[in-house]
């Protein structure tokens, strides 16, 4: 069955350290995959997306995220985390034939600390 | 301004009274979804609808309706809701499907008594 993993329920880093989240992905074939950011109180809203090609993609607010075939992994990195990226993190996974269903990771919920 | 609205953002009712929780898009798009937010689990998937009167389910369904009557509003309706259904629940609507950006309401924060 397809799954994502999210390993890091929380993860506390300080302000202006570089940030990277994990992502591992179980899927029959390469899917298309996506990191969203939910903010308190907010909505999710789409940080970036891999479909095909550089597997290294950049997305919103500095964010970028690699894909690693090998790994069946969708990392998401900043090199500078700011206080105002404190929020939740999904990584989540559609199937190219079915676009109808998203699959959300469990979230890591991302604390910075001055 | 592109959004999903959702109504209302906090809803505290009693078991069995039945209710809906709107979901309207201004963004004519096809594709429309409702999901569950639990802690520890993510989010997990009620009802879809890839366009006007086509609904469907997703991994959680149990307890819930839906009816995609117009393109823009996608209302989910408990008819008896029971206290496992406390929850945040989002509408998301996106372009032709879940491959496509998707756009979030900002939440219905249910609590069932």
């Amino acid at each position: 069955a397809q799954s994502v993993t999210q390993p890091d329920i929380h993860i506390t880093v300080s302000e202006g350290a570089s940030l990277e989240l994990r992502c591992n992905y179980s899927y029959g074939a390469t899917p298309y995959l996506f990191w969203y950011v939910q903010s308190p109180g907010q909505g999710l809203q789409l940080l970036l997306k891999y479909f095909s090609g550089d597997t290294l993609v950049q997305g919103i607010k500095g964010f970028e995220a690699e894909f690693k075939r090998s790994q069946s992994s969708f990392n998401l990195r900043k090199p500078s985390v700011h206080w105002s990226d404190a929020a939740e993190y999904f990584c989540a996974v559609v199937g190219k034939g079915a676009t109808n269903k998203l699959i959300f990771g469990t979230g890591t919920l991302l604390a910075v600390q001055p | 301004e592109a959004q999903v609205t959702q109504n209302p953002r906090y809803l505290i009712t009693v078991t069995g009274k039945k209710l809906t929780v709107t979901c309207s898009q201004n963004m004519n798009h096809e594709y429309m979804s409702w999901y569950r937010q639990d802690p520890g689990l993510g989010l997990r998937q009620i009802y879809y609808s890839m366009n006007v009167e086509v609904t469907d389910k997703g991994d959680v369904p149990e307890g819930y309706k839906v009816s995609r009557k117009e393109k823009r509003n996608f209302p989910l309706i408990l008819e008896s809701p029971s206290p496992n259904q406390t929850s945040l629940y989002f509408c998301a609507s996106g372009r032709t499907g879940g491959g496509e950006k998707l756009f979030f309401g900002s939440g219905t924060q249910l609590s069932v008594l």
